[in-house]
């Protein structure tokens, strides 16, 4: 069974452009929620997902966006970037809610300059 | 605002010995859950608890829920050099969303 997969796993963007992140999750996982790590902050929630709906959503700014397709895939966007958002964005996949047991992705790792 | 707190940040050990990580809350959780995170990976689930003052039991990792269910705590005996990494809990609210704390980073020296 394969696992969370996101892509890409290196980014590099200069500010004020924008960039859109992918995850796969695992198959018959129906629920995707995305974090943003940052040394000696943790794991931010930024949303999650369900059946294509936004079902829970943190505290953050509206450039930060995502979206979930009918095959319960996942990307979200982050426009008009700055450079404190330079962290790991990691995926993480369950079957029905974002409290269940999480299967993460590697992650993407976005520098911005 | 629930917030969860974790103790120590940063534990620099041999190999060999004991150590314990904490997770204080003054918010009650439904359920509690430790991860294992290492470099340029994504966090592992370890393991759950649900019900307050249980143990669980994975090879030298011992895990305790409080009484309360407001705390937690992640006892490792024996520490190993495959053991190093970055450990986080996360608590489940009565709206199922995780709470995270800022994470232990552990070094087990050989």
């Amino acid at each position: 069974k394969a696992g969370v997969t996101q892509t890409p796993r290196y980014l590099i963007k200069t500010r004020g452009q924008q960039v859109t992140l992918s995850c796969s999750p695992i198959s018959g996982h129906r629920s995707v929620s995305w974090y943003q790590q940052t040394p000696g902050q943790g794991l931010q929630f930024l949303f999650e997902y369900f059946s294509e709906t936004q079902r829970n959503k943190g505290n953050f700014p509206g450039r930060f966006s995502g979206r979930q397709f009918s095959n319960s895939r996942s990307e979200m966007n982050v426009s008009t970037l700055e450079l404190g958002d330079s962290a790991l964005y990691l995926c993480a996949s369950s079957l029905n809610r974002e409290g269940e047991k999480l299967f993460f992705g590697s992650g993407t790792q976005l520098s911005v300059l | 605002t629930q917030l969860l707190e974790q103790s120590p940040q940063f534990l620099s050990i041999q190999e060999g010995e004991n150590l314990t990580v904490y997770c204080n809350s003054s918010s009650v959780f439904s359920s509690l859950q430790w991860y294992r995170q290492e470099p340029g990976e994504g966090p592992v689930l370890l393991v759950t608890v649900v019900t307050g003052g249980e143990v669980k039991k994975l090879k030298r990792l011992t895990f305790q829920f409080g009484d309360a269910r407001k705390d937690s705590s992640l006892h490792i005996t024996a520490a190993q050099p495959g053991d190093t990494g970055l450990y986080l809990c996360a608590g489940a609210g009565s709206n199922y969303q995780l709470i995270w704390g800022a994470g232990t980073k552990l070094i087990i020296k050989p």
